[in-house]
């Protein structure tokens, strides 16, 4: 089956650096992504790792290594708005399939 | 509109009842999906539509649950005889084509009473 492991909560300053990790027993998916959930709200797309490497979007950052079945984001200069739930997802397509798998998620807090 | 709209937002039903629930795309995108969300969870897919077929129905959990895609653009989720185990947010999603990115609706508060 398909499994992401994600921290369940972590806590940050304003204006400090980061990382939400997510670790994965899955094989044979398209990408990487992560998005974003406000407490009662839809979630929003931040960024896609197709390949290996780190992507960047602005204050945002993606990292993706399937040697290690692992990737990151990394948020920047945080910010008050950016306390959210965060979730990463495994892009499963091919034949009949088309769907996301998603991490358990992250909650992120951040404090003045 | 400019995105994914759902209805209702919110809707309370008795145990054993049937409810329907309706998803508007996001105009031009091929590609529905539906997932739900339980409380404090990660979202779990149910269902992928590409124009009014449904390739892939594997997250359906019982067949209590159906769904349809009408005119390429409309879908409704309808779960038959509900039960408590049903209470969660029910989100949708499309995409311009298959393959690209999702965007996600704000979702369908089901409490089954």
């Amino acid at each position: 089956g398909q499994s992401l492991e994600q921290p369940s909560e972590v806590t940050a300053v304003e204006g400090a650096i980061v990382q939400i990790n997510c670790t994965y027993q899955t094989s044979g998916f398209y990408g990487l992504s992560w998005y974003q959930q406000h407490d009662g709200g839809a979630p929003t797309f931040l960024s896609y790792n197709a390949l290996d490497g780190l992507e960047e979007t602005g204050r945002f950052s993606s990292f993706l290594s399937r040697s290690d079945s692992y990737g990151y984001l990394l948020l920047q200069e945080l910010q008050m708005k950016d306390s959210a739930s965060y979730f990463c997802a495994v892009f499963l397509y091919g034949g009949a399939t088309n769907k996301l798998i998603f991490g358990t998620g992250t909650l992120l807090a951040v404090q003045p | 509109g400019a995105g994914v709209s759902q209805s209702p937002s919110n809707k309370v039903t008795e145990k054993g009842k049937d409810v329907e629930l309706r998803c508007d795309p996001i105009s031009g995108h091929t590609a529905l999906y539906w997932y739900r969300q339980s409380l404090g969870q990660g979202l779990e897919f149910l269902i992928y539509f590409q124009g009014n077929s449904a390739p892939d129905k594997s997250g359906l959990p019982s067949d209590r649950f159906s769904a349809e895609r009408t005119g390429g653009s409309v879908s409704t989720l309808t779960i038959q005889r509900t039960q408590q185990e049903d209470s969660a947010v029910y989100l949708c999603a499309s995409s311009l084509a298959p393959g690209n990115e999702q965007f996600f609706g704000p979702g369908t508060r089901l409490t089954v009473l």
